[in-house]
């Protein structure tokens, strides 16, 4: 089946830095999501992104299609960032939803 | 009540037990998904449903029954767990099957 890769698996900021979470998948998909699970543990949509970017505030997402990657983008982090970030592929061919395992993103006050 | 919901957000239950989790999407989608979250393990898909029927079960044991009564609602039906049972159950829909999905906020559930 399809491979989801998210990395870095951890990521340890200080509060105002900017980030970088990157999600590689091993075939094509059809679409692309991105979440944010807080630590209450609500899965909160951040992007449906199958290709190009999108920007909302202070997140933003690119996805490549071709190249078979996605980047989700976080400037002037805030603790409420924290969490756990997850990226979730549809592979073309059939409606099955892969996660990725997540990437932990700790923002320090 | 907006988005998904689920009730009870928090389970404890004993081995012997049958409890019921219950799903409820105010979205008028027509898929949902049962998902099963463990510590350190990505999510797993265990049912789909889609337009009130089952389309996808992925080898999960029987001692989880699914129920979708209308296309609004979604339970899982919990008899006989074991220990390893133990994990975060999150309901999510969406219009379509592999569209976008829409989370509940999840039940956290002990098995003694």
């Amino acid at each position: 089946g399809i491979q989801v890769e998210q990395s870095p698996p951890d990521l340890i900021l200080q509060e105002g830095a900017n980030s970088t979470l990157r999600c590689n998948f091993s075939d094509s998909v059809n679409n692309l999501q991105w979440f944010h699970q807080n630590p209450w543990g609500q899965l909160i949509n951040l992007f449906y992104i199958p290709s190009g970017t999108k920007q909302n505030g202070r997140l933003s997402a690119t996805t490549v299609a071709t190249e078979r990657y996605s980047l989700l983008y976080i400037s002037s982090s805030q603790t409420t960032d924290s969490g756990v970030y997850f990226c979730a592929v549809e592979r073309v061919g059939d409606d099955k939803i892969i996660f990725g395992k997540g990437t932990r993103l700790h923002i320090l006050p | 009540e907006t988005g998904v919901t689920q009730t009870p957000r928090h389970l404890v239950m004993g081995m012997t037990n049958k409890k019921s989790l219950k799903c409820e999407q105010h979205l008028g989608h027509n898929a949902m998904y049962w998902y099963k979250q463990s510590a350190k393990k990505p999510l797993e898909l265990m049912f789909v449903y889609s337009l009130e029927e089952r389309v996808e079960n992925n080898s999960v044991p029987s001692r989880f029954s699914p129920e979708c009564p209308n296309s609004s609602h979604l339970f899982l039906h919990l008899h006989t767990l074991q220990p390893e049972d133990s994990a975060l159950y999150l309901c999510a829909s969406s219009q379509g099957r592999g569209r976008e999905q829409f989370f509940g906020p999840g039940t956290r559930l002990t098995v003694l």
